[in-house]
């Protein structure tokens, strides 16, 4: 049973426009969220997260919304860019996961197009 | 420069042969993790690792085994009890348990042929 869920396995999107990426998760339980980029043939890099006690987190062109009631977060990327074009995974972690505390639970990722 | 190395970053493996994959970190880390990927998958935990001799199951362990004999390394065996061991292997490590600020190497790949 997956505990983070992400529906869309692509998105494509004109550059300069905005790109919505978005997450849903089960488990009322996890406290932190964590989004993920990831190139082809390279390990995943971090690049934005949030606490349960947010609802939502700005880093540059990257937003992070959290709405906990929904259990549902989306990130958002403006202006998108070629170079964004990747795989980005939403990962979330909490205290209450079974034996595996502290460990990430991740979705099976969006890859992500940004076009010229 | 400080980070996780995985290597070889290519292998292959017949049936029936047990591999080890390796990484190590140079990032003073204390936890360190192994995940798998597969085509249209997320990332799976296969074992992690909180201390120096100390490691513990994650969700699809069955068919490997690990060790942390020092702080820096964290090698994955494949055994031949993993029935689908060809995936893609990544390995991440964190400051401390509850940090997640996980880094990653940058995977290995492996083939059963």
């Amino acid at each position: 049973d997956q505990q983070v869920k992400q529906n869309s396995p692509s998105l494509s999107v004109q550059e300069g426009r905005i790109s919505i990426l978005n997450c849903d998760y089960t488990n009322s339980m996890f406290d932190y969220f964590l989004w993920y980029k990831k190139y082809p043939a390279e390990g995943p890099t971090f690049l934005i997260s949030i606490s349960s006690i947010k609802d939502k987190n700005e880093d540059g062109r990257f937003t992070v919304f959290l709405n906990k009631s929904a259990k549902h977060l989306s990130l958002h990327i403006v202006p998108s860019q070629p170079g964004d074009s990747a795989v980005y995974f939403c990962a979330a972690s909490g205290p209450a996961y079974g034996g595996s505390q502290g460990n990430l639970i991740f979705g099976k990722g969006t890859k992500l197009s940004v076009k010229p | 420069d400080g980070g996780i190395t995985q290597s070889p970053k290519y292998l292959f493996r017949k049936e029936g042969q047990n591999v080890t994959l390796s990484c190590e970190q140079n990032l003073n880390h204390d936890a360190m993790y192994w995940y798998r990927q597969d085509p249209g998958q997320g990332l799976r935990l296969i074992y992690y690792s909180q201390i120096v001799n100390d490691f513990q199951k994650g969700d699809i362990a069955e068919g490997y085994s690990v060790s942390r004999e020092k702080k820096e390394s964290f090698p994955l065996t494949v055994t031949s009890a993993q029935k689908n061991p060809t995936a893609f292997y990544l390995c991440a490590s964190n400051r401390q348990v509850n940090n997640y600020g996980y880094t990653f190497g940058s995977g290995t790949r492996l083939t059963v042929v």
